[in-house]
């Protein structure tokens, strides 16, 4: 079946860092979705891509879909505590109207 | 305007009982989406709904029935339920129409469910 491979699987980082994670998959998809989630919530929409190329912006974060319509990644720049938590992107198919998931990038706060 | 709410947020089960989880949502929403949520696996779908009285499988949709009677309502059955079912589930609905952000997925608070 589909599948979206999401890395790096956990990031530890220093306070002030930049962070890039990326997702990538054999499928194609015509809409890139990166989410936040935090403990015992459910995700929170970050950025919406819906063009291959397209590269778009969310305050620190950036997140851009890729030409090849199979990847995307993201950015998030000059990191703070808050920025904790796991990060997951997620595709909708050209071929149908799932939406799926990768499995996450636990992103972790060195003080 | 509450987004998506889920009903119940806590459950326990014994092995073979059934139970519904139900999904509302008053965005007026196309498409809705069953998701369940394990340590380590990411959310896997497991089924979903492009409209009312339409129902789709997902990735693991073994064991779980759905059913999307009124737009705004996305049902979710367990007809035996089994430890493998232990998990935290997620509903989640789009636009689903063409226009701006039509993929924008909205999810609920989440259902934590187990199975003993």
């Amino acid at each position: 079946g589909q599948q979206l491979n999401q890395s790096p699987q956990s990031m530890f980082i220093q306070e002030g860092e930049d962070v890039s994670m990326n997702c990538t998959s054999s499928s194609i998809f015509n809409t890139w979705l990166w989410y936040k989630q935090d403990p015992g919530e459910g995700p929170v929409l970050l950025i919406a891509l819906y063009k291959a190329g397209e590269l778009t912006s969310n305050g620190r974060l950036t997140a851009q879909f890729g030409i090849t319509r199979k990847d995307s990644f993201l950015n998030i720049s000059a990191s703070i505590p808050s920025d904790v938590g796991i990060y997951f992107c997620a595709g909708r198919l050209d071929t149908d109207d799932k939406i799926i998931f990768g499995k996450g990038t636990r992103l972790h706060i060195l003080p | 305007n509450a987004g998506v709410t889920q009903t119940p947020k806590f459950r326990v089960l014994k092995t073979g009982q059934s139970m519904t989880l139900l999904c509302a949502q008053d965005m007026n929403h196309e498409y809705m989406y069953w998701y369940r949520q394990d340590p380590g696996m990411g959310l896997r779908l497991i089924h979903y709904s492009v409209g009312e009285g339409t129902t789709a499988k997902g990735e693991v949709p073994d064991g779980y029935n759905v059913s999307r009677l009124k737009k705004q309502n996305f049902l979710l059955g367990l007809e035996s339920a089994a430890p493998s079912q232990t998990s935290v589930y997620f509903c989640a609905s789009i636009l689903g129409l063409a226009g701006a952000r039509y993929n924008e997925q909205f999810f609920g608070p989440g259902t934590r469910l187990t199975v003993l």
